[in-house]
């Protein structure tokens, strides 16, 4: 099991609401990053961090914005909630000498 | 645009024979790919990683291979078990970035 942390695990809210996604991971990985995935569908990179105070999009429009103060910590915030946000989203990290990214368990939003 | 192809059917087999998945892209020239298993309601695992210089790759009863002039992955496990049966993505990389196919999800019968 990889070292990388995701809360919650699930998630019901109402469409408007603020929200923050936490991922956090113990291996000292300097890249993390989002991924959005529908089900049965490919993952989709939304956002990723280099380091700390590095934060980029990824390939995926997304309303949500992300911020790396700490090096373990790579939280994800919707501002306004709505239905299309409804999704599964996993958080990965990666250490720069190796190309393997290691995920999290994911967490289910649905947005009401 | 970049695509990447996994069948999208499910992948039907009995236990103890092999199964054998495909991976193709286009419009994609990837340093490396690899291969990852994705349980249902968990993150992916990472399982192989192969470079474009490479041809195969093995690690216990799975094997790997890629070939770049038909931008073609196999994936193939040997004497499968009931355990196998799980959703396996390819992802291909360049730098710090992966791009990762559908999926085929695998399904092995007692």
């Amino acid at each position: 099991e990889a070292d990388i942390y995701q809360t919650p695990r699930y998630l019901v809210i109402g469409t408007g609401k603020k929200i923050t996604l936490e991922c956090s991971q113990t291996m000292g990985h300097d890249k993390m990053y989002w991924y959005q995935q529908d089900p049965g569908m490919e993952l989709h990179l939304i956002h990723y961090s280099y380091g700390v105070n590095s934060t980029e999009k990824g390939d995926l429009s997304s309303e949500s914005t992300v911020s790396r103060i700490r090096t373990e910590h790579f939280p994800l915030t919707l501002e306004s909630a709505r239905p299309s946000h409804t999704s599964q989203y996993l958080c990965a990290s990666r250490h720069s000498s190796s190309e393997t990214q290691y995920f999290g368990p994911g967490t289910r939003l649905l947005v009401l | 645009s970049q695509k990447i192809e996994q069948n999208s059917e499910a992948l039907n087999i009995q236990e103890g024979k092999t199964a054998t998945l495909t991976c193709n892209y286009t419009n994609y020239s990837p340093a490396y790919l690899q291969w990852y298993r994705q349980d249902p309601g968990r993150g992916p695992v990472f399982l192989l990683l192969i470079r474009e210089n490479e041809k195969e790759k093995r690690k216990e009863r799975l094997k790997v291979t890629f070939d770049t002039t038909l931008k073609q992955s196999l994936f193939h496990i040997t004497a499968s078990q009931p355990a196998d049966s799980a959703t396996y993505l390819c992802a291909l990389g360049a730098g710090n970035m992966l791009t990762f196919g559908g999926g085929t999800r695998l399904m092995v019968k007692p």
